[in-house]
């Protein structure tokens, strides 16, 4: 069955980065992008951008440029979501969701979520 | 790229039908027919209950259906059951530029 499995919590102090991987098993996973949308505690779902597992591109939300690098080893099916310059509003949890290549746009299946707290 | 707008809250009895507004503007609800909808329960990863406007992902019941009418999306689950209480999310593709925005969550009550 697809599954999308993503590295555990994380605490990290203002200005730090953190990166969060999401592998993922069950299905082909060059046929699918991988995107990230974070939540806020007690807030709504906000998209960040993918990654193309084939040729690497990526887009991300004009909120995120610069601050953001989305990347993926398919070699271990495995991507990854690296956020820099921390500040207490990236206290979130950060999902992976995968949607299929062409012209879909639906997230189909996700990742457990993992909590990144900011905090110093 | 503002969130697209839903009523924070929404409320109905087992049985009853009940809709959520999803709206939008030209750039994306109303541009594209490609507005899923989400459901998430507490501590739990959003999961699809209905992609490209009205269609269902096998598995989710025939309860849950989709429409559009302009720059609005609604989602109407009828028959609603203790189960569907969660929090709602509609989200909308909006262009190569701007790509993708969530509405802002609605939550069903089921009294």
């Amino acid at each position: 069955q697809v599954q999308l499995v993503q590295s555990g919590a994380e605490v990290r102090k203002p200005g730090a980065s953190v990166k969060v991987s999401c592998k993922a098993s069950g299905y082909t996973y060059t046929n699918y992008y991988t995107h990230w949308v974070r939540q806020a505690p007690g807030q709504g779902l906000e998209w960040m951008g993918w990654v193309n597992p084939n040729s690497g591109a990526t887009q991300y939300a004009q909120k995120f440029q610069g601050r953001v690098t989305m990347t993926t080893d398919t070699s271990i099916s495995t991507a990854y979501m690296d956020l820099s310059r921390l500040t207490s509003d990236d206290t979130a949890v950060y999902y992976c969701a995968r949607v299929a290549g062409g012209y879909k746009y639906d997230f189909d299946s996700w990742g457990q979520g993992t909590l990144v707290t900011v905090s110093s | 790229q503002s969130a697209l707008t839903q009523p924070a809250s929404v409320s109905g009895s087992p049985g009853q039908s009940i809709t959520i507004s999803c709206t939008g503007t030209s750039s994306d609800v109303g541009g594209y027919n490609y507005v899923s909808w989400y459901q998430q329960h507490p501590g739990k990863a959003p999961k699809l209950m209905i992609y490209e406007v009205s269609n269902r992902p096998s598995g989710v019941p025939d309860r849950f259906s989709g429409s559009k009418s302009g720059n609005t999306a609604s989602l109407t689950i009828s028959g609603l059951q203790a189960e569907d209480e969660a929090d709602y999310y509609c989200y909308s593709y909006a262009g190569s530029y701007t790509f993708g925005v969530f509405g802002g969550g609605t939550k069903l009550t089921v009294l």
